[in-house]
């Protein structure tokens, strides 16, 4: 079983669409979480860290599950800039800090 | 805030021939340093990561070797290529201390062919 799970998609919404997100991971010691946005042939960038508490940015919403080990994004009001690869990231204590990727769920926002 | 610095952008390589990338960053001292690899349509994988000058560890075993041999620098070294070693090289540095998320340099597309 891989340690982070995500749908690969793509996901094919027209602009103004919300779409969501999710991820599960295998480590249940996995302290820190992430989502990371990846355009084409660029490296990740960070998106957006999540809390136990779920949290906000802007059209951006995280939530965190830990109890099932799930990990959501929710993008609402979709842009055609909001087009990328989104990564689900989690870390872990003991790892030096070390981040495991899922594979990224790609995203096409058309007109 | 940090910056990270890798190059060559891009390279393609014959099979067996040796291999050097090299990443720096400023704007911190001290940081821990990863090389991830990530291969056409995969995720990220760690290969090594540094908590300090000649401090690596790798996490897969495999074709190449990573070297620190100061605190902001970081290299990725093979001395045979082969073509499996093709995919995209990601340098990255823990963001700050106490702080989980990384920074990435723009990475090296290597094509071994």
């Amino acid at each position: 079983r891989k340690e982070v799970e995500q749908d690969p998609g793509p996901f094919n919404v027209p602009e103004g669409a919300t779409v969501a997100f999710n991820c599960t991971y295998s480590n249940s010691a996995s302290q820190s979480f992430f989502w990371y946005r990846q355009d084409c042939r660029k490296e990740p960038k960070l998106l957006m860290s999540v809390y136990s508490s779920g949290n906000e940015d802007g059209r951006f919403t995280a939530q965190l599950n830990r109890a099932s080990q799930y990990i959501s994004l929710l993008i609402r009001d979709s842009k055609l800039s909001d087009s990328a690869t989104y990564l689900c990231v989690v870390s872990f204590s003991g790892g030096y800090n070390k981040l495991i990727f899922g594979a990224g769920t790609r995203l096409a926002v058309h007109p | 805030s940090q910056t990270i610095h890798q190059w060559p952008a891009t390279l393609v390589q014959p099979v067996g021939s040796p291999l050097s990338l090299e990443c720096t960053v400023e704007g911190t001292s001290n940081p821990n340093l990863y090389w991830y690899r990530q291969a056409a349509g995969r995720g990220l994988q760690l290969l090594f990561y540094s908590i300090g000058i000649d401090q690596i560890s790798s996490e897969v075993p495999q074709n190449l070797s990573a070297s620190r041999p100061q605190d902001r620098q970081f290299i990725l070294s093979s001395k045979k290529l082969l073509l499996s070693d093709s995919g995209f090289y990601l340098c990255a540095s823990l963001r700050s201390p106490g702080e989980n998320g990384y920074t990435f340099g723009s990475g090296t597309r290597l094509t071994v062919v």
